[in-house]
């Protein structure tokens, strides 16, 4: 049964360390997203990569934020420096755009930046 | 992508049907009715969608009205584990011009299931 997997699954830090997210699409999956959920926003969307291209990543704060696809199984998102506002579950997702468009969900990594 | 309107919560039996409302009364003809579920502290995952005609899978059917201005999720006997936050999305369909985008999720509607 083929997942999304994402590492790690729990992480806490402190404000102004560096936060790395890592996400292992499923083999084969051509585009992968990243969200974040928060009480307040609900799921947002932050960026994508189509073929490990980006595609957009207006969703993203760029002053800290970095997404990267160095490789076609694996995803990062980078916070540097953290705040406490970036507390929320991080979600990544992927898709075969060549099979239809359904989003297959990760089981996100829960942030905590105090 | 076109706006919805779903209850903010609704409670069902085990067993009987669960019927979801979702208004998109602008939705566009190449839009799509998409239905995703989030159970507490798991990632989403999709349920169902469909363009006009009603749509049946192993999870659920889907009822879109002739004027496509609303639709209902079924779930035709609810258990426990249905319990979630169920989201509708409306979206321009890959294969009609869209683009395989993120998507944009609502407040969803939180279906609880009593025993």
């Amino acid at each position: 049964d083929a997942r999304v997997t994402q590492t790690p699954r729990h992480k806490v830090t402190e404000m102004g360390q560096e936060v790395t997210m890592r996400c292992q699409p499923i083999l084969g999956h051509n585009t992968v997203f990243w969200y974040r959920q928060t009480m307040m926003q609900g799921l947002e969307l932050l960026a994508y990569f189509r073929n490990r291209a980006p595609l957009d990543d207006s969703g993203m704060p760029k002053d800290r934020f970095s997404a990267e696809m160095p490789d076609a199984t694996l995803a990062t998102l980078k916070i540097q420096p953290s705040e406490p506002r970036d507390s929320a579950v991080y979600f990544c997702a992927s898709v075969d755009t060549s099979g239809g468009e359904t989003q297959y969900f990760g089981p996100g990594t829960r942030l905590l930046v105090l | 992508d076109a706006k919805t309107t779903q209850p903010p919560s609704m409670d069902c039996a085990e067993g009987r049907a669960a019927n979801l409302p979702c208004n998109h009364s602008t939705i566009s003809g190449n839009e799509y009715v998409y239905w995703y579920r989030q159970i507490h502290s798991q990632g989403p995952q999709y349920i169902i969608h469909g363009l006009k005609n009603n749509e049946t899978n192993e999870m659920a059917s889907l009822i879109i009205t002739e004027d496509r201005k609303s639709s209902t999720l079924i779930l035709p006997h609810a258990t426990l584990r249905d319990t979630a936050v169920y989201y509708c999305i409306v979206r321009v369909g890959m294969y009609s011009g869209g683009g395989a985008d993120g998507l944009t999720f609502g407040k969803g509607t939180h279906l609880i299931i009593q025993p």
